[in-house]
């Protein structure tokens, strides 16, 4: 199994400001997944995140907006850039566990309120 | 239209009754099918993996999957206070974790047993 780690939990930014999150697994994980996840509303990938490789985004996310950062085995981030009352939501990363394992395991969640 | 349909509820239930959850879906690549179960301010934890069509169980759970009707269900048995969460379905057409896959979730149906 993995365990997720995300931080901040929840924040409340400025429009026009970035903010970063923080996610750590707690075993090397190849693959790492961005979710966000709107109020009723189910989960909408946004990137795929893996070690040593661009980040691969879906249709309608841009880099520019969500960069993201995938520095080792354990760890990524992705930025909300310029946000706007829109980006509020739930960001949650997520990775598959260890090879062999039929699991995708997710954070908490950083809850992002956008004024 | 949406990939993936699942009826949000809310659902309410007496302790010990048994709960139906269904998803239908559009897309016949398919085969890979999820259920995860969200507690409030929490990530989604996976609860069923069934690949194709058939039925799983495990405890209390049972996944069925209809792939001739592209329809999938979770029944819970005498379900329980604690089992109150939002599950969400999830399906992919290749195996979840390999490089190019991704899951496609339902909106979640939110579930409440009563004691």
């Amino acid at each position: 199994s993995a365990v997720i780690s995300q931080k901040p939990s929840r924040d409340i930014c400025q429009r026009g400001t970035s903010l970063t999150i923080q996610c750590q697994v707690d075993s090397q994980v190849t693959m790492m997944f961005w979710y966000r996840q709107q109020p009723g509303q189910s989960l909408t990938l946004i990137a795929t995140a893996n070690q040593g490789s661009e980040a691969t985004y879906e249709s309608g996310f841009v880099i520019d907006k969500f960069p993201i950062s995938r520095p080792n085995l354990t760890f990524s981030t992705l930025t909300v850039s310029n946000m706007s009352p829109e980006d509020s939501s739930i960001y949650l990363c997520s990775a598959w566990g260890r090879e062999g394992d039929n699991e995708q395991f997710f954070g908490p969640g950083t809850r992002l309120t956008v004024l | 239209q949406k990939e993936v349909e699942q009826d949000p509820g809310p659902l309410s239930v007496p302790e010990g009754a048994i709960v139906s959850l269904n998803c239908t879906y559009s897309n016949s690549a398919f085969q890979y099918f999820m259920w995860y179960r969200q507690y409030s301010r929490k990530g989604p934890e996976l609860l069923m993996y069934t690949y194709s069509s058939g039925n799983k169980e495990d405890g209390r759970f049972t996944a069925q999957v209809d792939k001739s009707s592209k329809y999938i269900s979770l029944f819970i048995r005498d379900s329980q206070p604690s089992d109150s969460a939002t599950y969400l379905c999830a399906m992919s057409d290749t195996f979840p974790g390999t490089s190019g896959s991704r899951l496609t979730f339902g909106e979640g149906t939110q579930l409440t047993v009563n004691p």
